[in-house]
């Protein structure tokens, strides 16, 4: 298993670009999420999804966009970027079961010049 | 709201313990957890506890939970230099649920 993988690793895109970052799990799991990471803020949800077909809005959900077309994948879009939407980008897995363990992707490095 | 504080900085040497503790504010939280980032990777689920108990032992690490003062801590054992890194405390309502986290702990071991 490889559990989750994201891609790219890195990006660098200048103001106005448009990117997606694309989420993959293998574990079957219903419940996928996208997190942000700054310096000193630990990690914010973006958005999430309970499933193939539906999302949600988390905590910091403006800018940002998200599909699950699939259940093993979780695309998170930028239309738009800014200069504040640099950050490192975390996506993870889970079931809708006891204990709710969260399964973390590598991350994604993305700068906004 | 929901809130979760860790203090920022553990500096211990090789063989001590560690013990790392976290505040929560939320007290319908179901579950607390530990995770430990390492640099430049993502974070790995170290153990979590329900918030109906006071105590899980796993290996090295032992979970502390005060539920009257909303206190988690996390305490290991012989600490080694491979130890070192950032570990967030979390919390969740329940499954399915988002984690809000706290901000890292980050833990230095000098040998």
């Amino acid at each position: 298993n490889a559990g989750v993988t994201q891609t790219p690793k890195f990006r660098v895109l200048k103001t106005g670009q448009s990117m997606t970052l694309l989420c993959a799990q293998d574990m079957n799991h219903e419940y996928m999420y996208w997190y942000r990471q700054d310096p000193g803020m630990g990690l914010r949800l973006i958005h999430y999804s309970v499933g193939e077909g539906t999302t949600a809005k988390g905590e910091v959900p403006d800018g940002y966009n998200v599909s699950r077309l699939k259940k093993q994948n979780f695309l998170l879009g930028l239309e738009s970027a800014a200069p504040s939407q640099t950050s490192v980008y975390f996506c993870a897995s889970s079931f809708p079961a006891v204990g709710n363990e969260q399964y973390f992707g590598p991350g994604t490095r993305l700068t906004v010049t | 709201g929901e809130d979760v504080e860790q203090s920022l900085f553990l500096s211990v040497r090789e063989g001590d313990s560690s013990v790392i503790n976290c505040t929560y504010t939320d007290s319908s939280s179901t579950y607390l957890y530990w995770y430990k980032q390492e640099p430049g990777a993502g974070l790995q689920l170290l153990t979590y506890i329900f918030s109906n108990m006071d105590m899980k032992q796993d290996q090295r690490l032992t979970v502390l939970l005060n539920k009257k003062d909303k206190h988690l801590s996390l305490r290991i054992a012989d600490t080694q230099t491979g130890d070192s890194a950032i570990y967030f405390c979390a919390e969740s309502m329940g499954a399915g649920t988002a984690l809000i986290f706290g901000k890292g702990t980050t833990l230095s071991v000098s040998s």
